[in-house]
């Protein structure tokens, strides 16, 4: 069984439109995350969950709006896609409000066109 | 910002010798972590080290952790192939009552067969 799993895989999409990715994680983690990683690698954290609750947002546009609906799953929405918006983006778990180990999903590669 | 700051960027050697990858970091931490990234995948957790500790061993993984200096490093010994990916080292600050897991830039490493 996968322990963290987001879809999709893959997303192409035109600008302006909305789109959502799904995350599911079976560990029995209380924290889940969203990181945006960009063609440099470079991984940023978007938001992070407890228990359902938001402890994190970073300096996110809210045309992203995460939704914990229980503390196994983190949606991520995203309004009126901009080419900026092109990435992988990965839904994480982990232990301890944070403090331990983060278990990763496959990442969704986003591409708006 | 990024909290860690990966030293070399890049890095290529050979099978059979070790690698050496730094990592420095700014503000104080909770614990310290170091993830591989193969190519088109998500992170995998190699190992932790907390911020009373100075060094710990996982097989052919050796981190050590200096908190005056702020650094921290990961050593891989006798590489394989199999070890080519990015390596980023990520710090666990406490923001109240939970964390926050912050990446490095990261580091690429090459082994040469």
């Amino acid at each position: 069984d996968t322990a963290v799993s987001q879809t999709p895989k893959y997303l192409v999409t035109q600008m302006g439109n909305d789109k959502s990715i799904k995350c599911e994680q079976n560990l029995g983690h209380d924290t889940m995350y969203w990181y945006k990683q960009d063609s440099k690698k470079f991984l940023k954290i978007m938001f992070s969950y407890n228990n359902k609750e938001l402890i994190i947002n970073e300096t996110v546009p809210n045309r992203f709006s995460p939704k914990s609906p229980d503390k196994a799953h983190l949606n991520l929405h995203i309004n009126s896609l901009e080419l900026g918006d092109s990435a992988v983006y990965f839904c994480a778990s982990s232990q301890r409000r944070g403090a331990g180990e983060a278990f990763f999903g496959q990442g969704t590669r986003l591409t708006v066109v | 910002s990024q909290q860690g700051e990966e030293d070399p960027q890049a890095l290529s050697i050979q099978e059979g010798e070790n690698a050496t990858m730094n990592c420095s970091y700014k503000t104080s931490i909770n614990n310290l972590q170091w993830y591989r990234q193969n190519s088109g995948r998500g992170l995998v957790h190699l190992i932790l080290i907390r911020s009373n500790e100075r060094e710990k061993h996982s097989g052919r993984l050796r981190v050590t952790l200096d908190t005056s200096k702020k650094s921290s490093s990961l050593l891989i010994t006798a590489s394989r192939a199999a070890d080519t990916a990015s390596y980023f080292c990520a710090t666990v600050q406490s923001t109240g009552a939970n964390s926050k897991l912050t990446f490095g830039k990261g580091i690429t490493l090459s082994v040469r067969p």
